[in-house]
């Protein structure tokens, strides 16, 4: 089975702090992808990268950035957390070709205070 | 652009009852269609897919057709239990980016 991972659960941070999200997974995936879901918005693509180093914006990428050093890790980087940013992170990866069904983690809950 | 479209929520029915959930479409090409599970404090879980016109995914009793004609991939199952209590969510693929509705909270009182 995939297994994608997640550093954290639960975080909270405070107004400008940097803060690093962290995603692990071990089924070799070319792609990765940072969502985050609010109430009533669905999920929504921030960053994606379809190969180490490499990275695409996605639909509201403002705020944040990423890194993908490893293939098997991608982080979300949130350079001055404000309290908008407060949300439920959920990782992802594919497989590069096929029909694309996405792995998901569990979820970080950042809170922003 | 893509676009999904799913009813919204919340739909709160009884175990044993027969659920719809719509889900409609938009988009260029011939995409691959998805339906995501959620269940509380959990990520998503792909539920079932279909990958061309006139598939039907199939799992854990829930099921859904791929219909071109009318852009559509409405998620079915004749018997809800209480542990299908999730949100749900429609999907669908385009290169390899996924495009989601906002998903629908479904709840199965005993």
């Amino acid at each position: 089975d995939v297994k994608v991972t997640q550093s954290s659960r639960y975080l909270v941070k405070r107004t400008g702090e940097k803060v690093f999200l962290e995603c692990v997974q071990d089924m070799d995936h070319e792609n990765m992808f940072w969502y985050r879901q609010d109430p009533g918005l669905g999920l929504r693509l921030i960053y994606f990268s379809y190969d180490v180093k490499m990275k695409e914006k996605g639909d509201i990428p403002e705020g944040y950035s990423v890194s993908r050093e490893k293939k098997e890790r991608f982080s979300l980087i949130l350079e001055s957390a404000s309290t908008n940013q407060t949300s439920m992170y959920l990782c992802a990866s594919s497989l590069l070709a096929g029909v694309y069904e996405q792995y998901f983690g569990p979820g970080t809950r950042l809170t922003v205070t | 652009g893509n676009s999904v479209t799913q009813m919204e929520g919340p739909v709160t029915l009884s175990e044993e009852a027969f659920l719809t959930i719509n889900c409609t479409y938009t988009a260029t090409g011939y995409p691959s269609l998805f339906w995501y599970v959620q269940y509380p404090g959990e990520g998503l879980q792909l539920l079932l897919k279909a990958t061309k016109a006139d598939d039907k995914g199939s799992n854990k009793g829930f099921e859904a057709t791929y219909r071109k004609e009318t852009t559509s991939f409405h998620l079915e199952k004749g018997s809800v239990q209480v542990s299908d209590s999730a949100v749900y969510f429609c999907a669908l693929s385009s290169n390899y980016k996924l495009t989601f509705g906002k998903g629908t909270l479904l709840t199965v009182n005993p």
